[in-house]
């Protein structure tokens, strides 16, 4: 079975400051999904960014992008020029076939950008 | 566009009585998706439908029923609702049910079982 693991429940940056938050996951697959979630106060689930396993290239979504490691299965986030806006709980996610429709979660890292 | 809608936003409900929780989505996607939220716990999927007319079981089943009449409408059902029903349970869509898919979420539903 496949698993996600985020080991900072919390992490604080300063505006305008870099935040890097980790992901490891397990997994057997060679060809599979992984994503990053976003959940704000407002309680929505937005996608921030993903990467296909196949890709080398590191997904990139503007102030965010991702440091995949595919050997180690590592997917961490990185948060560049944080702004406040950027406070939420962001979960890593990860899909596969063999996983069947579900998207597996790691337990969320929750980030507070202070002004 | 509204997306994905569900209602009601919050509920709270006796032990032992039954509730649905509704959800509907206006993107015509084909498979839909119910997780519930429990604190540390990530979101985990509790049942999905690739198609209208077919459901199938997540990883936490057990307690819920889901049906699929139509594309845009996926109900989540507690029959006889227990305690450790109370979660925060969200509805998804993805446009084809592949694993390349990308999952869209609904506002979610707070639900407290007393």
């Amino acid at each position: 079975a496949q698993t996600v693991t985020q080991s900072q429940p919390e992490m604080s940056v300063q505006e305008a400051e870099t935040v890097t938050l980790s992901c490891t996951y397990d997994t057997s697959e060679n060809n599979y999904y992984l994503f990053w979630y976003k959940q704000p106060p407002s309680r929505q689930m937005i996608l921030v960014i993903r990467q296909e396993a196949y890709k080398q290239q590191n997904a990139t979504e503007n102030r965010f992008s991702v440091n995949f490691q595919k050997a180690a299965k590592s997917f961490s986030l990185k948060i560049s020029d944080s702004q406040l806006g950027d406070t939420a709980m962001y979960f890593c996610a990860f899909h596969s076939k063999a996983a069947g429709n579900k998207l597996t979660f790691g337990g969320g890292t929750r980030v507070l950008v202070k002004p | 566009t509204a997306g994905i809608t569900q209602a009601p936003t919050s509920q709270i409900l006796a032990a032992g009585r039954s509730m649905t929780l509704r959800c509907t989505q206006d993107m015509r996607h084909n498979a839909m998706y119910w997780y519930r939220q429990d604190l540390g716990l990530g979101l985990r999927l509790i049942h999905y439908s690739n198609t209208a007319g077919t459901t199938g079981k997540g990883e936490v089943p057990d307690g819920y029923s889901v049906s699929r009449a139509n594309t845009d409408d996926f109900p989540l059902t507690l029959a006889s609702a227990v305690p450790s029903q109370t979660s925060v349970y969200f509805c998804a869509s993805s446009p084809l049910g592949t694993e390349s898919d990308t999952q869209y979420f609904g506002p979610g539903t707070r639900l407290t079982v007393l």
